[in-house]
Formats: C-alpha cells, structure tokens, sequence
C-alpha cells in the first residue's frame, strides 16, 4: 500500500461546481498535512495546511480525521483558474520527510 | 523576499557527463529538500538537509547521486555519469527552523522552481 493515495482522477467539472479531493494514508504517526497545487510544468505551491479542527480559506476548506486517516479539500464555486493538479501531502514526526501523494488533476470547464 | 531559487532551470547533458544543480533556501530557512519529478508521475523524495548535515537520504539512488548544503553557499545536488533515465524535473524545497507542537510546526515548505534536466 502507498504511504498516501489519492482520488485517481482527472476531475473534469463545469466553472460553478463544488469538488471535493480526498486523500488517505497510511501511516499513523503522522503529524503534519497539506494541501500543495501544481499547475503544468510549474513548482508545487502551498494551498492550506490541515489541522485537526478543519479549516477554511476562502472558498477552500481542508477536513482531517485521524481515526480514519483521511484528509479532504473542497472547492466550492470552481473558477477556471482552479485548474490544476492538487497533491496532498503527509509528514511524520519531527524531522522526517515529506509524503506526497501523487496528485489529482482538476480540469475547470467553462 | 526572495523566494527559494535554482539555477539552471534547464540543463542538457550528454551521456555520462556530470550534472550539478544548485538550490539557494530563502531567507532565514535552514532546511532543504530534493525530490525528482518524472513526466507525468509525482514528486519522489529524494534527500533531506540542514547545513552541513544531512539529515535523511533515504530517498537517494545509491550510486552516482550526492548532495551536500554547505556551512557557505547554496546546497548542490550531483548527479555523475548521468543516464536517459535522470531525465526529469529536479525541485527543491526549504523551510525554516521548526518551533514546537504538532499543529504549530512551522515546517511548511517552498519549493523553486525547479530544474529540468534533459539527457541526451
């Protein structure tokens, strides 16, 4: 099993929509969570942190549930500037590596 | 504030020759990160470092890959005798010092822009 895996994708949704990602791992121990974006050929960018409580930033919202080792991102009223591909991403304790899932692709279709 | 750099942001290489890609953290970050990309797959960890130290290298090939972060300078990342294979885009990323806490990590990280290598 990978240590983080996401919807398959890709998400092709009409300018407008709500879509919500969702992203499971595996390790327990796991402390840290985000959520980074990658347009085409360009650098990861942060989106949000996760944390426990949930939390919102705009019209995006980030949930985690550690008993089912789940985390999720919603975007709601999609813009054609959402396109991307969004990666969750998994840290351990302290002064361990990074975990990223391999991504899923969102076209937003006007 | 300039974010975190990398140079070259191409690089083409024949066969066998030497690669070394350069990372500069942003302002006060003391911790950087390497990971490959390879077309269409997503980002593979490949080595972890705090100046001078390097902290987790469990994602490097065991042969012809080093990288180093220097007390001075940027931190470098050497691929010898490079194969097709290499071919890819190479990140790198920094964060700061960490504080304490599970949820106040201030681990987030920053990634360059990237260098894309390209092996004849």
């Amino acid at each position: 099993r990978k240590e983080v895996e996401q919807d398959p994708g890709p998400f092709n949704v009409p300018e407008g929509a709500t879509v919500a990602f969702n992203c499971t791992y595996s390790n327990s121990a796991s402390q840290s969570f985000f959520w980074y974006r990658q347009d085409c050929r360009k650098e990861p960018k942060l989106l949000m942190s996760v944390y426990s409580s949930g939390n919102e930033d705009g019209r995006f919202t980030a949930q985690l549930n550690r008993a089912s080792q789940y985390i999720s991102l919603l975007i709601r009223d999609s813009k054609l500037s959402d396109s991307a591909t969004y990666l969750c991403v998994v840290r351990g304790n302290y002064g361990q590596n990074f975990v990223f899932g391999p991504g899923t692709r969102l076209s937003v279709l006007p | 504030n300039a974010g975190v750099m990398q140079n070259p942001r191409h690089l083409v290489r024949r066969r066998g020759q030497e690669a070394r890609l350069r990372c500069s953290p942003m302002k006060g970050h003391s911790h950087v990160y390497w990971y490959r990309q390879l077309p269409e797959e997503g980002l593979k960890f490949m080595v972890y470092l705090q100046k001078e130290n390097i902290i987790d290298e469990s994602g490097m090939p065991k042969e012809r890959f080093s990288a180093e972060f220097p007390k001075e300078g940027p931190s470098i990342l050497r691929i010898q005798q490079v194969v097709r294979g290499d071919s890819a885009a190479y990140f790198c990323a920094s964060s700061p010092k960490k504080q304490r806490g599970p949820e106040s990590l201030t681990d987030t990280q920053y990634f360059g822009p990237g260098t894309r290598l390209t092996v004849l």
